[in-house]
This record gives structure tokens, sequence and C-alpha cells, in this order.
């Protein structure tokens, strides 16, 4: 199974909106409505954002948004700010799971 | 509040075996499973594959199929992961994370377990 590809690097200023996008096949993102998005800071874990698509874990800012159309899923972060610097990762499921390239956001 | 804490690091020579373990607390263990993610040193994340915690079942991925094994010890909450034949490239942070059977997502995450391979 091949990764889903994400744009390698996003940036924005604060208060800014950035979106990345994960493109897969009718075989992964196009055939569920499982995407998930998380977000990794260096050294560290990586933190669920996003499931389901759309939905937000408790705890996770409402900047934090998720959408998909065809076999493209998108994450919107709204009002950019400092600590949303980081990488982000999408991940379907597909009887299996298969994660994106990752994108590095950088804020200016 | 829900939490995974995975064993040491480990270094190991070519063609050994490795097994990580990853303790789960503040949640009913088999209600969930628990899913294995790789990632080597400024790469991306893996999914390695998913145990129920339930029943014992599990899901590898393809590539490392005959060379992994995901199991579970309910009494103590705990699950492991053993890794043989070990090449370089399986040189990575591996993370177990809560999910994966019964839930397609992957919400918390251990720290992290270094298996560095190296002769």
């Amino acid at each position: 199974q091949s990764a889903l590809t994400q744009p390698r690097s996003v940036s924005g200023s604060p208060g800014q909106s950035v979106t990345i996008s994960c493109t897969g096949t009718s075989s992964d993102v196009g055939g569920y409505n499982y995407v998930s998005w998380y977000q990794q800071h260096p050294g560290k874990a990586p933190k669920l954002m996003i499931y389901d698509v759309s939905k937000r874990p408790s705890g996770v800012p409402d900047r934090f948004s998720g959408s998909k159309s065809g076999n493209t899923a998108s994450l919107t972060i709204s009002g950019l700010q400092a600590e949303d610097e980081a990488d982000y990762y999408c991940c379907s499921y597909a009887g299996s799971y298969v994660f994106g390239t990752g994108t590095k956001v950088t804020v200016l | 509040q829900v939490q995974l804490v995975q064993s040491g690091a480990e270094v190991k020579k070519p063609g050994a075996s490795v097994k990580v373990s990853c303790k789960a607390s503040g949640y009913t263990f088999t209600s969930y499973g628990i899913s294995w993610v790789r990632q080597a040193p400024g790469q991306g994340l893996e999914w390695m594959g998913w145990i129920s915690a339930y029943n014992g079942n599990t899901n590898y991925a393809q590539k490392l199929q005959g060379r992994v094994t995901m199991t579970t010890d309910t009494s103590t909450s705990t699950a492991y992961m053993e890794l043989r034949s070990l090449r370089s490239d399986d040189t990575a942070v591996y993370y177990c994370a809560r999910g994966g059977s019964g839930t397609v997502w992957f919400d918390p995450w251990g720290q992290g377990t270094l298996v560095t391979v190296s002769s």
C-alpha cells in the first residue's frame, strides 16, 4: 500500500489559515469516511487532531477542521498560532491503515 | 487519565529480535485494540499492525508478515510487539497507540521506544 500524498511543507503568518491536502485512492481515502489527522512536535509522540474526516476530539481547538472530497482529504488550521508549528500526518483506513507522507507547517 | 507507557530504548545486532512493551492505564484495556506504528529517523509514520485486546485477533502490515508478532497480557494491561530478524532499516522509534481495532483512530500514543539495529 502506497503512502498518501501530502505537500512537503506549508507556511503562514500568525492569524492566517493554512490547508494541508492528503491525496489517496478510491481504495483508501475515497472509499471510507475514516480519515484521521495527527500533529507531531519534534521529539514528541503524535497527537490525534481529527478523526472520521471532520470530528474533533475533546480538547482540540476548533481552529482545526477536516473535510474530504473524492480521494482527497484536507486539514485546515484557521487563526494560525505559533504552537501550531509541527509536522502533520493524515491516515486512512483501508482494511489496514496507511499514513500520509507528512507536512511541515511553519508559522512565519 | 488514559496513558500508555512503553519500555526503554534497545540496541540490537542485525538478525536479533526485539520485544517492546506498552502498559496501559486509565481505561478498560479489553475495550480497545492496540496498534503499533514506527518512525525511522527523519522519516514519516508507518503502521505496523494492531491487536484486539478483547480476543487477541491481529492484523499485520503485509511487509512485516512473518517477522512481527503482537500479543497482550490482560492481567497486566500490557501489549507487546516482537520484531525478529532485525535489519539496519528497522532502526526507528516504535510507538504503541490505543485504537485501530474497533476504532479507526489512534489515541493516545505511548512515548515511543527507540530501537537501534547496528553491528
